[in-house]
């Protein structure tokens, strides 16, 4: 299974834009990323998905690197709903149907008042 | 449109005894996962059902059974709890597909004495 690599823990302020990183640098051609986040006492929740072009959504964007091995979730405007510990997950996209999912550590982001 | 539901939310086991977890999806999806959820840590496959009569087994699958009863449900059996399975327990499921997407259910909180 492919890796991804995210810092532990990041800290930003209300308001504010935050971007979380994420390394996957033996990621396949046919892997797309995917972020899930997962707020306190939740399960997981779907944020966003891409293979190689920009990304945007009501709950996000996704920025990739032009190589691919490495992207950005970027929160625009963070609030304290946002806090939330962030899995980037890369997914094989040509496996139909059911497929193993490597969660990791994840980013545990905090949003200060 | 419930989304995905698990029994019980809380349950408290002495070591050796047995319980089933149950899972169950109205959104006709496919694919059904169990994961576990360990303090501070992220999320690892236990089983997973790609279609209805059809289970594999994940990362840590040692001490646990699975039945797709169905296509709407996906139980977890512990045979003989340990302390060693307090966790929470996840169960996701996914339509299928190339950029499938994993909805999550509330998850169980399991202590084993």
């Amino acid at each position: 299974d492919a890796k991804t690599t995210q810092p532990n823990s990041m800290e930003s302020n209300e308001e504010e834009p935050v971007h979380l990183p994420c390394n996957h640098s033996t990621i396949s051609g046919t892997d797309y990323i995917h972020w899930y986040r997962q707020l306190p006492s939740q399960g997981p929740e779907y944020v966003i998905h891409g293979l190689t072009s920009n990304v945007n959504n009501r709950m996000a964007s996704l920025a990739i690197a032009e190589d691919r091995k490495s992207s950005t979730l970027i929160l625009h405007r963070a609030t304290l709903r946002d806090a939330a510990v962030y899995y980037c997950i890369l997914r094989d996209g040509v496996i139909q149907g059911a497929q193993k999912l490597v969660f990791g550590q994840g980013t545990r982001l905090t949003i200060n008042p | 449109n419930a989304g995905v539901t698990q029994t019980p939310k809380f349950q408290v086991l002495k070591t050796g005894q047995s319980m089933t977890l149950q899972c169950a999806q109205d959104m006709n999806h496919n694919s059904m996962y169990w994961y576990r959820q360990d303090p501070g840590m992220g999320l690892r496959l236990i089983y997973y059902s790609a279609s209805e009569g059809t289970t594999d087994k994940g990362e840590v699958p040692n001490g646990y059974n699975v039945s797709r009863l169905n296509k709407r449900e996906f139980s977890l059996r512990l045979e003989s709890a340990a302390p060693s399975q307090t966790s929470v327990y996840f169960c996701a499921s996914t339509v299928g597909g190339a950029q499938e997407t994993q909805y999550f259910g509330p998850g169980t909180r399991l202590l084993v004495l």
